[in-house]
């Protein structure tokens, strides 16, 4: 079945220091996401990205944060300066068309910013 | 916007017997996609099951099935013969159906536990 990998699994980073994760969606699917979840909390929406540009974002998604899809395969979240408050589990998701139903989701990220 | 409300933080089961999670939600929309998702100690989100709401008929997935209550806007999921691979933390969440691309919306989940 195919999946939605994301790298690295975990990645400790100190304060101030940029820090980029990386998402390979599946195939052909369309539209892709990111979402975090800090420790205990419920899982909040980022950004949503289609067609090369972001087609929704969240207050969360503040300038320090970007996206973007570099070649055909790869899609990124970049934080330029992380903060404590960026430590949480970061998903990567992708579905085949906006409008059918759920999301694949990758295994996540935790990054831990120190 | 809508919102998702789980207001079990935690429940627990015994081996082999059924357990109801529930989960409201508001929305002004009439279509639109509701899911339970599981999250095990690993944290990966993984699709447990889903409902459109323009369909009456309640979804089933093996030992999983929703009670869907359009009018009161509450999706619970009723897990059966519960087995002690289920325990995790669930999730509801809500997709908008007419936004293309659009967000989930989670609820704050439920951890459940299953005791043999």
């Amino acid at each position: 079945e195919p999946e939605v990998t994301q790298t690295p699994s975990h990645q400790v980073t100190q304060m101030g220091q940029e820090v980029i994760l990386r998402c390979v969606p599946i195939s052909n699917h369309l539209y892709f996401y990111w979402y975090r979840q800090i420790l205990g909390q419920k899982v909040e929406f980022l950004v949503s990205f289609y067609n090369n540009e972001i087609s929704e974002k969240s207050e969360i998604f503040d300038d320090q944060f970007s996206v973007e899809r570099p070649d055909g395969s790869n899609f990124t979240l970049k934080i330029r300066s992380t903060k404590l408050e960026d430590s949480a589990m970061y998903f990567c998701a992708s579905s085949e068309s906006g409008q059918r139903g759920g999301y694949t989701f990758g295994s996540g990220t935790r990054l831990t910013v120190v | 916007a809508q919102t998702v409300t789980q207001s079990q933080p935690e429940m627990s089961v015994q081996e082999a017997e059924t357990v109801t999670l529930s989960c409201t939600y508001d929305t002004s929309e009439s279509d639109y996609y509701l899911f339970w998702y599981k999250q095990p100690p690993s944290r990966q989100m993984i699709l447990v099951i889903r409902q459109e709401a323009y369909k009456q008929q309640n979804a089933t997935e093996n030992r999983f099935s929703v009670n869907f209550q359009k009018a009161a806007k509450s999706f619970s999921l009723k897990i059966s013969d519960s087995q002690l691979g289920d325990a995790a933390m669930y999730f509801c969440a809500y997709r908008s159906w007419f936004l293309a691309g659009s967000r989930l919306t989670f609820g704050e989940g439920t951890q459940l536990t299953v005791n043999p």
